[in-house]
């Protein structure tokens, strides 16, 4: 147990509609990662915050956002579903969110556009 | 092109056997190389951390890095039906940026058959 939570664990949805995505990281750790895995792409970067404000952003998508609340948990939205955003999504979590340290990942969000 | 490449495999071997995993990159900026192990249905876990070049042991698994060839390696020896899983190269920068996201290579699917 990595000790970084996420949910829902399962997710099915139709296109067109809006989902949201909740993580909640490892006790002391400031930073929040999303990450997207699908079986043509690979694990892929999408965004990054550190306590509360966002850091680094990779390839996410327009119709796609995040938050970092006060409480540090992070919320990932994603709209206007396409079959193509059915995928895992990971939160990960770090102390400070700088290069080279240990990321901690949750068990994922397994979306499912129909 | 990609930045991180790693050949998708699968990669079947026998109980006993020497394995081999590897990356290549194209990003002079990463300084930081991971391997991420990642069992069916469930999040990255980090299996070996290597910061610049060179060469780190823990139990029956070597990670090498060159970073003149931008070439990065794991060895698991006396691999065991337990090391089936897929394994991630993952990599990160230095400098101003200070994020710590990772790029992941496509992952490697190991089985170790008994």
């Amino acid at each position: 147990d990595s000790g970084v939570t996420q949910t829902p664990k399962h997710l099915i949805t139709a296109t067109g509609q809006r989902v949201t995505l909740r993580c909640s990281p490892r006790s002391g750790d400031l930073s929040v990662y999303w990450y997207q895995q699908s079986l043509d792409q690979g694990l892929q970067f999408l965004i990054q915050y550190y306590n509360g404000e966002e850091r680094a952003k990779g390839n996410i998508l327009e119709r796609f956002s995040a938050q970092q609340f006060p409480d540090l948990h992070s919320e990932l939205n994603l709209s206007s579903l396409e079959l193509g955003d059915s995928a895992l999504y990971f939160c990960a979590s770090s102390v400070d969110g700088t290069p080279g340290e240990t990321q901690y990942f949750g068990p994922g969000t397994r979306l499912l556009v129909l | 092109q990609k930045e991180v490449e790693q050949d998708p495999g699968p990669l079947s071997v026998p109980e006993g056997a020497i394995v081999s995993l590897n990356c290549t990159y194209s990003n002079s900026a990463f300084q930081y190389f991971m391997w991420y192990r990642q069992y069916s249905r469930k999040g990255p876990e980090l299996l070996m951390y290597t910061y610049s070049s060179g060469n780190k042991e823990d139990g029956r698994f070597t990670a090498q890095v060159d970073k003149s060839s931008k070439y990065i390696s794991l060895f698991i020896r006396d691999s065991q039906p337990s090391d089936s899983a897929t394994y991630l190269c993952a990599m990160s920068g230095s400098g101003s940026s200070n994020t710590g996201k990772l790029i992941f290579g496509q992952g490697t699917t190991l089985q170790v058959k008994p």
